[in-house]
């Protein structure tokens, strides 16, 4: 089956501590994104990636860091730098191709912090 | 920063009604896309329309286009309890980076 993991799916931090969210695709994507929601809210960019070895900022970066070693591979840290982390995180991939951006969504991991 | 603002930000309708949402959006775009999240999951990619289209069809799923007002419309025909769930607007600028709306959230009653 071709998708996108997220692992964990509900994930529990204390006060200070970095957190390590993982997403996976098996799409042969080239691009990837994470996105903050929050209740009620639209998603936020947090960090996006065209191309292996290389990533953006979106929106919202800090307190959050990314690495891109692998294509099929997007880990997304929430460092202790983010003042207010609690918040459900979705990665999602997309390939471009000539009807424009359209983009693939994992289940989300829903990080909360105690 | 989000571009798309929907509106109503929620809908309760009865089974078998249809059910039409709005979204307006800020700068010119490449694509408008349409987005389903069932509560606590993911978002399903629904529909995209492009700049130079004005209307397009998919199953119950109904998506009209204005650029001269920067909206778009999505109407779901003949709902179905399963329809509950919340919609969002997303506009393509064509930089690889897509911006949400807040969503509506729609609520179909048996």
């Amino acid at each position: 089956d071709g998708g996108i993991t997220q692992s964990p799916k509900y994930l529990f931090r204390k006060e200070g501590q970095n957190v390590t969210l993982s997403c996976e695709q098996n799409l042969n994507h080239d691009a990837m994104y994470w996105y903050r929601q929050d209740p009620g809210q639209g998603l936020r960019l947090i960090y996006y990636s065209q191309i292996v070895n290389d990533f953006q900022k979106g929106d919202i970066a800090e307190g959050y860091s990314v690495s891109r070693e692998k294509k099929e591979s997007f880990p997304l840290t929430v460092t202790s730098a983010q003042k207010n982390p609690t918040a459900f995180y979705l990665c999602a991939s997309s390939i471009e191709g000539t009807s424009g951006t359209r983009q693939f969504f994992g289940p989300g991991t829903r990080l909360t912090v105690l | 920063s989000q571009q798309g603002e929907e509106d109503p930000q929620a809908l309760s309708i009865q089974e078998g009604e249809n059910a039409t949402m709005n979204c307006s959006y800020k700068t010119s775009i490449n694509n408008l896309q349409w987005y389903r999240q069932n509560s606590g999951r993911g978002l399903v990619h629904l529909i995209l329309i492009r700049s130079n289209e004005r209307e397009k069809h998919s199953g119950r799923l109904r998506v009209t286009l204005d650029t001269s007002k920067k909206s778009s419309s999505l109407l779901i025909t003949a709902s179905r309890a399963a329809d509950t769930a919340s919609y969002f607007c997303a506009t393509d600028r064509g930089d690889y980076k897509l911006s949400f709306g807040a969503g509506t959230t729609v609520t179909v009653r048996a």
